[in-house]
């Protein structure tokens, strides 16, 4: 079975400053991958997914993800944070085999942006 | 009107209690799920349904029942409330063709 982890829980960066996110998967096959964000008292967004071809994929709202298989590893990265990037973000890993189609997610990363 | 619609929004209910949190699609989607959302513990699958003949067991389907009406309608059933299925509750739908998902706004659902 897949898993996702992400092991940070709470990050903390200045506004303007890099930000790299983490991610790592556990899947038997070549994984789907996905990042979403969830504003305060909304629904997840879908930020960028990988299916195959180019490891490094880009999204919206100017982040970007690199594919690294060796590492299974599904960074998360945005080269300057804007205050309004303050939300809590998801990594997840998809199976789609048959009727084994559905996502599995970690258990979020809350990102602070400080002024 | 919102791709994908929870309703309702928030809802206190009592323990023993049955409820219903109600899900509808405007995307065209024949697959949609049910998650739960309790802090620091991610998303977990309830259930999923790849059609309306279609019905699959998430991760944690006990105590939840639900049900396909029509290709955009999928339901939420809880039996008998108890206060440990206090959580957020979302809605998903995807089409086969591109895998992610569209989520709803969430239902937020406190049993006393």
């Amino acid at each position: 079975a897949q898993s996702v982890t992400q092991p940070d829980i709470h990050i903390t960066v200045s506004e303007g400053a890099s930000l790299e996110l983490r991610c790592n998967y556990s899947y038997g096959a070549t994984p789907y991958l996905f990042w979403y964000v969830q504003s305060p008292g909304q629904g997840l967004q879908l930020l960028l997914k990988y299916f195959s071809g180019d490891t490094l994929v880009q999204g919206i709202k100017g982040f970007e993800a690199e594919f690294k298989r060796s590492q299974s590893s599904f960074n998360l990265r945005k080269p300057s944070v804007h205050w309004s990037d303050a939300a809590e973000y998801f990594c997840a890993v998809g199976a789609f085999t048959g009727t084994a189609s559905k996502l599995t997610f970690g258990t979020g990363t809350r990102l602070q942006v400080t002024l | 009107d919102a791709d994908v619609t929870q309703t309702p929004r928030n809802r206190i209910t009592k323990t023993g209690k049955r409820i219903m949190l109600e899900c509808s699609q405007t995307k065209g989607h024949d697959r949609m799920y049910w998650y739960r959302q309790d802090p620091g513990l991610g998303l977990q699958l309830i259930y999923y349904s790849f059609d309306v003949k279609d019905i699959n067991k998430g991760e944690i389907s006990d105590g939840y029942s639900v049900s396909r009406q029509a290709q955009a309608k999928f339901s939420l059933s809880l039996e008998s409330a108890i206060p440990n299925q206090t959580a957020l509750y979302f809605c998903a739908t995807s089409s086969g063709a591109d895998y992610g998902y569209t989520f709803g706004s969430g239902t937020r659902l406190t049993v006393v």
